[in-house]
């Protein structure tokens, strides 16, 4: 498996339901990132943590990061249906020769 | 609105054409990226530009020819393409060429080569 894989792939939920979607990557990170996709358009930044740092906020999103077990979760509270998209987590390494490694994203489907 | 533009938006080839897609981002960054997105691959990263110059190139098929007049424009020019490349392509900015900074993503190109 590759760096930065997302799980689940998809998720269906309700309106004003949590949405909690995890990505686990293999090698050590110096950062990593959350990115929102809208059907057929581009990647948006939603939220960079640190290797240093194991969890932050912003608004209705809530990411954690576990360097030991490789993994960082993205939790969205409160769904709206405006919040259906796929996301994306992307990882930042030095061996990687400092560019962003994406992995294949989680779909998420809120229903009003 | 990212910042970044990216024209055409959809584009319809066939094998023989020559086209070309283009960037252009208005927030004073300095490295820019072309990457391909295909049903269900993850985002694959072609090209990188860092002060004009091209700093990675990820195996990218000749058929694709990026170029980087200046630090506000990338272009991909594409020729003699196969259906398999058919995908959107989207191109990014950011302030440096460093995995801590955060990549600004244009509207994306959505390619058909018949």
């Amino acid at each position: 498996s590759q760096q930065g894989e997302e799980d689940p792939q998809a998720l269906s939920i309700q309106e004003g339901e949590n949405a909690t979607m995890n990505c686990s990557y293999k090698t050590s990170i110096n950062n990593l990132q959350w990115y929102r996709q809208n059907s057929g358009r581009g990647l948006v930044h939603l939220i960079l943590i640190r290797s240093n740092e194991r969890e932050k906020h912003s608004g209705r999103l809530r990411v954690t990061l576990d360097t030991s077990k490789k993994s960082s979760s993205l939790l969205i509270t409160a769904s709206r249906a405006a919040d259906t998209a796929s996301y994306f987590c992307a990882t930042g390494n030095k061996a990687a020769g400092n560019k962003l490694t994406f992995g294949g994203g989680t779909r998420v489907l809120v229903k009003p | 609105e990212t910042g970044v533009t990216q024209t055409p938006r959809h584009l319809v080839m066939g094998m023989t054409n020559k086209k070309s897609l283009k960037c252009e981002q208005h927030l004073g960054h300095n490295a820019m990226y072309w990457y391909k997105q295909s049903a269900k691959k993850p985002l694959e990263l072609m090209f990188v530009y860092s002060l004009e110059e091209r700093v990675e190139n990820n195996s990218v098929p000749s058929r694709f020819s990026p170029e980087c007049p200046n630090s506000s424009h990338l272009f991909l020019h594409l020729h003699t393409l196969q259906p398999e490349d058919s995908a959107l392509y989207l191109c990014a900015s950011s302030q440096d060429r460093t995995a801590k900074d955060t990549q600004y993503f244009g509207p994306g190109t959505r390619l058909t080569v018949l």
